[in-house]
């Protein structure tokens, strides 16, 4: 079936410009997280989604970082203003449930110039 | 602040040879556990996960869980190159969510022809 899909897979932008990337979970998985990974490092949190719930927004690094979900499936992670310490790869996952396991998109590379 | 702590490797371990990563949690009210694949430059791929104490069998992979010694582990039979990757251990507390699940940042294993 149908995993995660990120959109664009790849993206560069110059520093001070507005990004927004895409995620389509899997069909009827009610979590959705995103996450970012620096280069040989870890995975970060950012924000996570359950259902109807508000949003916990505790890992977003600064208020230029935004992201929404609609209808409970596509979510939308907004960095507005980018900086060159953005660049990563910005990862998102669903879950069936909130202790089921996570199940990844291939990620958004992006590079701030 | 839940801890979850893995050896970053690199662990290097001859073909054909058994590879054991090991994983050690903070958070006594942890009950689900996971394992997650990273090939570079890739997402990462669930591999395992396991909610009972003992050990829990899929093909070459076995996940180890001891909640009382507050480890969880993964075995890798019969190691093969193409299992060189980045493994990350991934822990989740009883009441789910975003703060529940804290990933480790991964051993990096390297399987030697």
């Amino acid at each position: 079936g149908a995993g995660v899909s990120q959109s664009p897979s790849n993206k560069v932008t110059e520093k001070g410009k507005d990004v927004e990337l895409r995620c389509d979970p899997i069909s009827g998985h009610t979590a959705l997280y995103w996450y970012r990974q620096s280069l040989g490092q870890g995975l970060e949190f950012l924000i996570y989604f359950q259902g109807n719930s508000a949003p916990d927004k505790s890992g977003l690094p600064s208020d230029r970082f935004s992201a929404e979900r609609t209808g409970g499936s596509v979510s939308t992670l907004t960095i507005q203003r980018t900086q060159q310490e953005d660049s990563a790869v910005y990862l998102c996952a669903s879950s069936l449930a909130e202790n089921s396991p996570l199940h990844f998109g291939n990620g958004t590379r992006l590079t701030v110039t | 602040q839940k801890e979850v702590e893995q050896n970053s490797g690199p662990l290097s371990v001859p073909e054909g040879a058994i590879a054991s990563l090991n994983c050690t949690y903070s958070d006594r009210g942890s009950q689900s556990f996971f394992w997650y694949r990273q090939y570079s430059g890739k997402s990462p791929e669930l591999i395992m996960f396991i909610y009972s104490n003992g050990d829990k069998e899929d093909g070459r992979f076995t996940a180890q869980l001891n909640k009382a010694s507050q480890y969880v582990s993964l075995l890798i039979r019969d190691s093969q190159p193409s299992d060189s990757a980045t493994y990350l251990c991934a822990v989740n507390d009883s009441g789910g969510g975003a703060d529940g699940l804290t990933f480790g940042k991964g051993t990096h294993l390297i399987i030697q022809p």
